[in-house]
This record gives structure tokens, sequence and C-alpha cells, in this order.
């Protein structure tokens, strides 16, 4: 089954850190960029940053407000794409989503369920 | 960045009428990297259009969009109760960020 499960999430004391994961199966992990994207309950889609694929360097992106705290990294011989996240506030809870970009358009073709990160005392 | 506008914020319309879901962009989006993901409650987003007019895999042709440069629209025919559930448009491609837009709510009466 083609599919991508995210793991990892859970409860954060503020200025804490997590390392969320994303396991891939059923495609060819190696040959996509991969990206992640959150939820804050109730709120819309943000957008968090990408990894390309090992033609294109392995290069990342990462939305300008999170930039210095996040890292995306990824590692084909596992098939699994990794966030790390520092210093985590409040405003980081949410539902962290891995996408898989489409090789050929580009859009968000493929999406896990998702996993909480709940940033609280 | 490109801003994305979604209107209306929220839509209630009858199982078989049609809806129409607006998206406008601050900036003219470059290739028609402009796409719609389909969210119902408890799940992940689902990917239904992509390069403004293409119906991704699965997806059944009550499902259309079109649009380009700055204007984009999402039409939904002969409404199902299981179309409830809130929309995004979203630009994307190759130059980040790839922003959403805010999002519909599309109810069925």
């Amino acid at each position: 089954e083609v599919q991508v499960v995210e793991s990892g999430g859970g409860l954060v004391q503020p200025g804490g850190s997590l390392r969320l994961s994303c396991a891939a199966s059923g495609f060819t992990f190696s040959d996509h960029y991969m990206d992640w994207v959150r939820q804050a309950p109730g709120k819309g889609l943000e957008w968090i940053g990408r990894i390309r694929n090992k033609a294109n360097r392995y290069g990342t992106e990462t939305a300008a407000s999170l930039r210095g705290r996040f890292t995306l990294s990824r590692d084909d011989s596992e098939n699994s794409l990794h966030l790390q996240m520092n210093s985590l506030t409040s405003e980081d809870t949410a539902v962290y989503y891995c996408a898989r970009v489409g090789r050929w358009d580009g859009a968000f073709d493929l999406w896990g369920q998702g996993t909480m990160v709940t940033v609280s005392s | 960045e490109i801003v994305l506008t979604q209107s209306p914020g929220t839509l209630s319309l009858s199982p078989g009428e049609r809806a129409t879901l607006s998206c406008g962009a601050s900036q003219s989006v470059s290739s028609s990297y402009l796409a719609w993901y389909q969210q119902k409650p408890g799940q992940a987003p689902r990917l239904l259009i992509y390069g403004a007019s293409s119906r991704a895999t699965g997806i059944p042709d009550r499902f259309s969009g079109s649009g380009s440069g700055t204007d984009f629209t999402l039409t939904i025919s002969r409404l199902e109760p299981e179309d409830s559930a809130v929309y995004y448009c979203q630009r994307y491609g190759y130059s980040p960020p790839f922003t959403f837009g805010q999002g519909t709510k599309l109810e069925i009466k």
C-alpha cells in the first residue's frame, strides 16, 4: 500500500525539543521531494518546509517564521523523513503532516494521517 | 509571498446543487501551480485538483477546477452528503513558500 505514516508526536514542555518521523512505503521514496505541513487546532494549513531528493542534493527550504528552530532531514535507506523541532512554544501546538510531492507536477499528492504535538507545561 | 484568499468562508447547500468556491491570489500564480484539497473532520487533506484544472487520481468528475493568473475556482456539481468538508487552495511548485488559503467550509444541508 502506498502510504506515509507520521510518528513521534506527544506532549512537550515549552522550550523543549521533539523529533518527528515519517515512514514511507509502497513507492520509491528516494525519487520524491517531501514536505511537512501543520495545522493548529481549529485552524488552517501551514506549510513548514521541504527536503529535496538526492538528485537535488537533499536541499531544504523552511518557512521563514520557523527557520532556525525547525530542521528537515531524510534517510533514503530507511525510507524515512524527519522533522527536528527546537525551542517549542504553545504556538507550535498542532497536528503535523508529512506530504509527498508529486514528481511530475509538484502538488502534494499523498498525505499521512498526522501526529499531534502539544506544547504545554 | 503570495497570499491566497478564499471565499466564501462557509457555504451551505443542498444535495444535488452546485458549489462554487473561489480562490484569489495576491500575485499571479505561475504555470497554474494551483491545487485544491479536501479535508474532512479528523482526516488528512486529500488532493483534488492540481495544475488549476486537472483532477487527481480517483477524483470524480463532479469536481472541476478552472482559472489562471490570480483567480481560480473549484466547482462541485451534483453535491452529495459526503462532500461536506473544508476545501483549501494552495499555491505550490518549486519556489517556496507554498501557501494555503484559509479554507472554505462546505456544509450539505
